[in-house]
């Protein structure tokens, strides 16, 4: 079954303490992005990779970093987290885009609440 | 950047058709056009996808005019359960950027 696996699904934590949320896919996809979503806000690009040891910023990079040794991980990791980082998060993967069919497949998010 | 410009809200009823329209004046020649749905909580699920004219599939059809600078997502006899927001992105090589989406809501 095609499918996007985020974990943890639920995590609180402290100001300061570094965490990683993981990202794996299993569609041999090149692109994978993080997103993250507010209330009234939608959803905005935190990072995205067009390929493995290719990453770039989205919108809102700051605070977050990624890296993509291999094609079907894509971690994020907040070095220090902040409360403001408290948010729900998505991981998605796809084709590359613009190649075609370039359907997106999301995780199932990762709620984070930084106290 | 190609930018769409979406309704923010729509309401409907049940067994009605519903449109949406997208707009993405900026379009350029290689862009594709695709919509998504989410429900609270849950990660975007792909609708459909287009380049130009219409495209049909089991849920929902994509009519694109000739200029292409417009696109209208057309959800047929909606349910309760269509419930949901509803994105349209212009797809470009390395941009798959959300806007505000259209929050659709079904009445009985």
């Amino acid at each position: 079954e095609a499918q996007v696996t985020q974990n943890p699904r639920y995590l609180i934590t402290v100001t300061g303490k570094k965490l990683t949320v993981t990202c794996s896919q299993n569609m041999n996809h090149e692109y994978m992005s993080w997103y993250r979503q507010d209330p009234g806000l939608g959803l905005r690009q935190i990072y995205y990779s067009m390929n493995v040891e290719v990453t770039d910023k989205g919108d809102v990079p700051e605070g977050y970093k990624v890296s993509r040794k291999e094609k079907r991980n894509f971690p994020l990791i907040l070095e220090s987290p902040s409360p403001n980082q408290t948010s729900l998060y998505f991981c998605a993967s796809s084709r590359t885009p613009g190649s075609g069919n370039t359907e997106a497949f999301f995780g199932q998010g990762t709620r984070l609440t930084v106290v | 950047l190609a930018k769409t410009t979406q309704p923010i809200s729509m309401d409907s009823y049940e067994g009605q058709e519903v449109n949406i329209t997208c707009s993405h004046n900026n379009i350029a020649t290689n862009d594709y056009i695709t919509w998504y749905q989410q429900f609270p909580s849950q990660g975007p699920r792909f609708i459909i996808q287009g380049y130009k004219t219409k495209v049909t599939n089991e849920v929902a059809s994509l009519f694109i005019p000739a200029d292409r600078k417009s696109s209208t997502l057309s959800l047929p006899r909606v349910s309760l359960s269509d419930t949901a927001v509803y994105y349209c992105l212009v797809v470009v090589r390395n941009d798959m950027r959300f806007g505000a989406g259209t929050r659709l809501t079904v009445k009985p």
